[in-house]
């Protein structure tokens, strides 16, 4: 079945360096991809997504591209700050149903 | 900004009890869901619920599981017998129009079992 794999947590860098988060999946047909973050005593948030080969998701300095041809939507962040500490979630969905497949999450944390 | 509710944050109970989660969707929202997550595994999905009906169950949502729309605000889960292996976080979330990027998540119950 369709499946999403994560790097392992948890992360820690320090504030201003560059994140990239590792994230592969494995789908039939073509899964829409998608980022969500949850911050400490919250639900899980929608960060980023993308819904077709190539396509580029981007929020809050956030990025990841849909790469068809290696399986993978790394997420990336050019210069980290102590706020962005939180749970990331790689998930996917198939776009026959509506439920949504996860990752097992990757925590981050990000010193000052 | 609206936001999906879960109570309580934390439950503890024993092997065999019954215990209910309570999630209060988002008032306009007609799509309800809920995934788990047992510790250091992935967030999976459990149910989805629309029209007061269940429309999709995993094949982790057996008979000892239950949900409810008891009202116009609440969202319940139940699970009947608890087990060990229910340990878990649990999520609900809702949507307005059914599309998975659209789902609001509640903050989750933590659900531990003795």
């Amino acid at each position: 079945g369709d499946s999403v794999t994560q790097m392992e947590g948890p992360v820690t860098l320090s504030e201003e360096a560059f994140l990239t988060i590792n994230c592969t999946y494995t789908a039939t047909g073509y899964p829409s991809l998608f980022w969500y973050v949850q911050y400490p005593g919250e639900g899980l948030q929608l960060l980023l997504k993308a819904t077709k080969a190539d396509d580029k998701g981007s929020n809050k300095g956030f990025e990841a591209t849909y790469r068809k041809e290696t399986t993978s939507f790394h997420l990336e962040k050019g210069s980290v700050q102590v706020s962005d500490s939180a749970v990331y979630f790689c998930a996917l969905t198939s776009n026959r149903d509506d439920k949504i497949i996860f990752g097992k999450g990757t925590r981050l944390h990000i010193l000052p | 900004e609206p936001e999906v509710t879960q109570t309580p944050s934390h439950q503890v109970t024993q092997m065999g009890q019954e215990v209910i989660l309570r999630c209060v969707p988002i008032s306009n929202h007609l799509y309800f869901y809920w995934y788990r997550q047992i510790l250091g595994q992935k967030v999976e999905f459990l149910v989805s619920f629309y029209n007061n009906e269940i429309s999709e169950k995993s094949e982790i949502f057996d008979d000892q599981f239950s949900v409810e729309r008891p009202d116009g605000s609440n969202f319940t889960l139940k699970i009947r017998s608890t087990k060990l292996e229910d340990s878990a976080m649990y999520f609900c979330a809702s949507s307005n129009i059914g599309r998975p990027e659209t789902q609001y998540f509640g903050p989750g119950t933590r659900l531990l079992v003795l």
